[in-house]
């Protein structure tokens, strides 16, 4: 099946910093979506994002489908992105109907 | 709308007891799935239904069974509990599958002793 890897596993940052997420998927995808996690393991889509770019307030994303990644950008970074992040990809080998999902990035910001 | 709701929130069963857990999505979605997450491996498909009375396999489907009498909800069984069944289990809907977006309810965290 597809193999989906994300980094980095752990990111300690001051709130007000900037961050980038990074996805890579072994094979070709037709969606791809990025997921928040907040600490109390609710799981919250961000983004369904195959290709292209979209931005939502300090969050945006970016999927280069033909080179087979994916990044997450969140800018003046606040405690409440605290978390982890998942990005999920349909598995042209299972019928597109199953989401392979990373193993995620835990995000800490301190205040 | 109260969106994907799950009980019950959190069980402990001892080995080779028998439930069921309960999703139910208000949201008219066609698609329903659950997922396992164990530490470390992120979420992982146990099985999925695209309609009232459908159900499929996912990727780590053995020792469950589901059932979708109903379009609002989807059950999952364990028929006899065992400690690799520990976990938190989640279920999600979608009103168009791998095309559209997944919403997730709160999960339940099953210990099996």
């Amino acid at each position: 099946g597809i193999q989906v890897e994300q980094s980095p596993p752990d990111l300690i940052l001051q709130e007000g910093a900037n961050s980038t997420l990074r996805c890579n998927f072994s094979d070709s995808v037709n969606n791809l979506q990025w997921f928040h996690q907040n600490p109390w393991g609710q799981l919250i889509n961000l983004f369904y994002i195959p290709s292209g770019t979209k931005q939502n307030g300090r969050l945006s994303a970016t999927t280069v489908a033909t080179e087979r990644y994916s990044l997450l950008y969140i800018s003046s970074s606040q405690t409440t992105d605290s978390g982890v992040y998942f990005c999920a990809v349909a598995d042209p080998n299972f019928g597109n109907e199953k989401l392979t999902f990373g193993t995620g990035t835990r995000l800490t910001i301190i205040p | 709308n109260a969106g994907v709701t799950q009980t019950p929130k959190f069980r402990v069963l001892k080995t080779g007891q028998s439930m069921t857990l309960l999703c139910a999505q208000d949201m008219n979605h066609e698609y329903m799935y659950w997922y396992r997450q164990d530490p470390g491996m992120g979420l992982r498909l146990i099985h999925y239904s695209v309609g009232e009375g459908t159900t499929a396999k996912g990727e780590v489907p053995d020792g469950y069974n589901v059932s979708r009498l109903k379009k609002q909800n989807f059950l999952l069984g364990l028929e006899s509990a065992a400690p690799s069944q520990t976990s938190v289990y989640f279920c999600a809907s979608s009103s168009g599958g791998h095309r559209e977006t997944q919403y997730f309810g709160p999960g339940t965290r099953l210990l099996v002793l």
